[in-house]
């Protein structure tokens, strides 16, 4: 069965604080996402990565970097956290031209 | 790029109405629908998935219907029960590229 795990589900950080979000699948999938959930928006995409090293900008990048080192771990950072990106985070893998299957998502709370 | 947007955002019916969500998609090349299903507190988890060479797909009391002309498909649900009550999200995808989700529509089924 397809796992896609992430490193925390709860997180609390202080404004301008440095924030990683982990996130691994087993799938060996090519692709990997990074999407925020917020009430009344649905998913937004930040970032994506379609292999190892490869990131792509999504529709709200602002504020945040990738990294990927190895095909089935895909990190979210935020550099400087501010309290407009508490939200929930939620990673996903799949293969090209496939579905995507979803992590079981981070709440983030930046204070 | 797409755009998808989704109505209505809530939905109440009575246990074993029928429940109908709609989407629309702006960009008539795009050949990929999936429909997530996202419980309380939960990950969202495929449903249904339909592409653009099909106008229909069931699998037991949920169907999707694609109309490529009108650029709009729905998901249908029979005979409602109090566990079908989530958010549920449609996506569009063009080729190989990244899919492009509706704002949500909170479905609550009442006994």
């Amino acid at each position: 069965d397809v796992k896609v795990t992430q490193s925390s589900r709860y997180l609390v950080k202080r404004t301008g604080e440095k924030v990683f979000l982990e996130c691994v699948q087993d799938m060996d999938h090519e692709n990997m996402f990074w999407y925020r959930q917020d009430p009344g928006l649905g998913l937004r995409l930040i970032y994506f990565s379609y292999d190892v090293k490869m990131k792509e900008k999504g529709d709200i990048p602002e504020g945040y970097s990738v990294s990927r080192e190895k095909k089935e771990r895909f990190s979210l950072i935020l550099e400087s956290a501010s309290t407009n990106q508490t939200s929930m985070y939620l990673c996903a893998g799949g293969r090209a031209g496939e579905t995507q299957y979803f992590g079981p998502g981070t709440r983030l709370l930046v204070l | 790029g797409e755009n998808v947007e989704q109505h209505p955002s809530t939905l109440s019916v009575q246990e074993g109405d029928s429940a109908v969500i709609k989407c629309t998609y702006s960009d008539s090349a795009s050949n990929y629908f999936p429909w997530y299903k996202q419980e309380l507190g939960k990950r969202p988890q495929l449903i249904i998935d339909i592409r653009s060479n099909v106008g229909e797909k069931k699998d037991q009391r949920i169907a999707v219907t694609l109309n490529k002309t009108a650029k709009h498909f729905s998901l249908h649900i029979t005979e409602t029960q109090p566990e079908d009550s989530a958010v549920y999200f449609c996506a569009a995808r063009l080729g190989y590229s990244t899919l492009t989700f509706g704002k949500g529509t909170m479905l609550l089924v009442s006994p």
